[in-house]
């Protein structure tokens, strides 16, 4: 079965400092992987996501992140946090074949100036 | 192009009561999904409907819950008897073909709060 795990329900970083909200995953196919974000009031929003293509993805907002068969990970980074990244991040996976989609639990992104 | 807008955005019953949660997906998109986050825990896929039909159910709670989607364009959730463990934020989403590698659209969801 698939599932997914956020570490960290809560990250604190000050602005311009670099942003890494951790994601792992357990999957027994190859899988389509997400991030999505969630800003207060809004509904989730598509950062980026995984299809077998290249293993770094670039997403919107200068948010990346890296595709690890061997550590089932897919971490999201920021070089430099925005005021404005203050938000909740999901991490998800669906697979080939399927349409659900697994989100993780969230990880709030709290930003200090 | 409008987004998926749903309605209410809040919606406090008793225990007991009936709720009708309404969906719009996005014009054009044959896929509706419906989720539930339960107390910040992980958002829950209920079912999916491909324009009028369910395709899969598999996640949704119990037969208190009714889902449909007449005309294969908005899509209704309706829980009766409400229970207080119902409560949470129920999402919509939408897309315009259905797979795992296609990204959904969400709707900004409904905050459900029994008491």
């Amino acid at each position: 079965a698939q599932s997914v795990t956020q570490l960290g329900s809560h990250v604190s970083v000050s602005e311009g400092a670099l942003v890494l909200l951790r994601c792992n995953y357990s999957s027994s196919v190859p899988p389509y992987l997400f991030w999505y974000v969630q800003y207060p009031n809004q509904g989730l929003q598509l950062l980026l996501k995984y299809t077998s293509a290249a293993t770094l993805v670039k997403g919107i907002n200068g948010f990346e992140a890296e595709f690890k068969k061997s550590e089932t990970s897919f971490h999201l980074t920021k070089p430099s946090a925005h005021m404005s990244d203050a938000a909740e991040y999901f991490c998800a996976v669906s697979e080939t074949g399927g349409f659900k989609t697994i989100f993780g639990a969230g990880t709030r992104l709290f930003v200090k100036a | 192009e409008a987004g998926v807008t749903q309605f209410p955005s809040h919606s406090v019953i008793e225990k007991g009561q009936t709720v009708t949660l309404r969906c719009d997906p996005i014009s054009g998109h044959d896929n509706l999904y419906w989720y539930r986050r339960v107390m910040g825990k992980e958002i829950k896929f209920l079912l999916h409907f491909v324009k009028e039909s369910k395709q899969d159910e598999s996640g949704m709670p119990n037969n208190r819950f009714l889902a449909e989607r007449t005309g294969g364009t908005y899509s209704t959730l309706k829980v009766q008897p409400a229970e207080l463990e119902d409560s949470g934020v129920y999402f919509c989403a939408s897309s315009p073909l259905a797979g795992a590698s296609y990204e959904q659209y969400f709707g900004p969801g409904t905050r459900l709060t029994v008491t």
